[in-house]
């Protein structure tokens, strides 16, 4: 089946850049999206990147998609100590592809 | 929009309880999904619905579980009889965009005691 793998933790200080990396198996997808979770909430889209595409930039979020080695990763600029929580990938846009990484934990040290 | 709407936000039952957790999606969205979150597991999708019709179920743990939208605007997640190990919190998303995003609900934590 489908895979989508994440490192399941990641520490950062305040103001430092980082970076979460994700590996997926489906090459089909045409949307990659990246959520946020903080505790006790659902989660939040963030941001995505369509297949076709290289980069993304939001503000302070970054995403690069590899499609060649099914890589994806989220950069944040500047993290903040808001930016904690866990955040997940999902290769998606295809009927049925519906599998989320199992999230990294972003922690962020003052 | 008020969002994904779950009810109740928390639920505390005893071995052998029926339990229901119920879902309003967004006005206008056409998919609505069921997903559980644990420790161990990680986030997984149990069932989900385009236009009222459930299209993949093959993550309902088990005969235990059902899943019900009699209408565009409400879902229903029924455990019976609930065990221990469904403790977990169970998550509703809805989407419908082109672009195949969901929106999540804030989840229903369950324990089973």
């Amino acid at each position: 089946g489908e895979d989508v793998e994440q490192s399941l933790f990641l520490s950062v200080r305040e103001g430092d850049s980082s970076v979460i990396n994700c590996t997926y198996t489906d090459s089909s997808s045409t949307y990659l999206y990246w959520y946020k979770q903080e505790p006790g909430a659902g989660l939040q889209l963030l941001t995505y990147i369509f297949s076709n595409m290289d980069m993304k930039q939001d503000q302070r979020l970054t995403v690069l998609l590899n499609k060649k080695d099914k890589h994806l990763s989220l950069r944040i600029a500047d993290t903040q100590t808001g930016d904690s929580a866990i955040y997940f990938c999902r290769p998606g846009g295809s009927q049925g592809n519906l599998i989320f990484g199992k999230g990294t934990k972003l922690s962020v040290k003052p | 929009d008020a969002g994904v709407i779950q009810s109740p936000r928390h639920e505390v039952t005893e071995m052998g309880q029926e339990v229901t957790l119920r879902c309003k999606p967004i006005s206008g969205h056409n998919s609505l999904f069921w997903y559980r979150q644990t420790m161990m597991r990680g986030l997984e999708l149990l069932i989900y619905f385009n236009n009222n019709v459930p299209i993949d179920d093959s993550g309902m743990p088990e005969d235990r579980f059902s899943a019900k939208m009699p209408n565009a605007s409400f879902s229903t997640l029924k455990i019976q009889p609930s065990e221990p190990r469904d403790s977990a919190v169970y998550f509703c998303a809805s989407g419908g965009r082109e672009e195949d995003t969901q929106y999540f609900g804030p989840g229903t934590r369950l324990t089973v005691l």
